[in-house]
């Protein structure tokens, strides 16, 4: 069936540091891929997405290539900031009909100045 | 402003006393959905709502009911609240297809004694 595996937390990095988060998927066909974002006491929110192979979805500073090949979509950023101390989630979107999304267990991400 | 809104944020029951937790959302989207956030377990969706009328059953319904008698409106339904249902609880909303992003509300922290 369709999952996702994202690398298990929490990464704690000073400001500056570069982050890679690392996420794998299993899937039948051609899924979209997204990394959603949760600052503390709020809900989720998208950060970026890819809707096809080689896609690279980018914002605010981060970026994440959909690799087919190694079905993997690894959330990248060159350097962290504390505000962007968070919990990241990687997100497959699941079948043809619909918009439901099967969810990783996500990352934490805390950052020190 | 585009939202989800849920209601309440905050709730501390106690076992078998029915309770609803509202959800409503302002950008006539079609698809709706509820999920619950545990620790190590990430994000489950407990129903979804394809449309007025329309819902079928996520990876986790047991204990819950949801209606949607309206478009913008989506309730999840606790007959009778177990502890294991204390949860943080999120109803998303979207468009329909392949590539469709979810909106997500702030959350309804529940908590069954």
């Amino acid at each position: 069936g369709n999952s996702v595996t994202q690398m298990e937390g929490p990464v704690t990095l000073s400001e500056e540091a570069f982050l890679t988060i690392n996420c794998t998927y299993t899937a039948t066909g051609y899924p979209s891929l997204f990394w959603y974002v949760q600052y503390p006491g709020e809900g989720l929110q998208l950060l970026l997405k890819a809707t096809k192979a080689d896609d690279k979805g980018s914002n605010k500073g981060f970026e994440a290539t959909y690799r087919k090949e190694t079905t993997s979509f690894h959330l990248e950023k060159g350097s962290v900031q504390v505000s962007d101390s968070a919990v990241y989630f990687c997100a497959l979107k699941k079948g043809q009909a619909g918009t439901a999304l099967i969810f990783g267990k996500g990352t934490t991400l805390s950052v020190s100045s | 402003e585009a939202q989800v809104t849920q209601n309440p944020r905050y709730l501390i029951t106690v076992t078998g006393k029915k309770l609803t937790v509202t959800c409503s959302q302002n950008m006539n989207h079609e698809y709706m959905s509820w999920y619950r956030q545990d620790p190590g377990l990430g994000l489950r969706q407990i129903y979804y709502s394809m449309n007025v009328e329309v819902t079928d059953k996520g990876d986790v319904p047991e204990g819950y009911k949801v209606s949607r008698k309206e478009k913008r409106n989506f309730p999840l339904i606790l007959e009778s609240p177990s502890p294991n249902q204390t949860s943080l609880y999120f109803c998303a909303s979207g468009t329909s297809g392949n590539t469709g992003e979810l909106f997500f509300g702030e959350g309804s922290r529940l908590t069954v004694l």
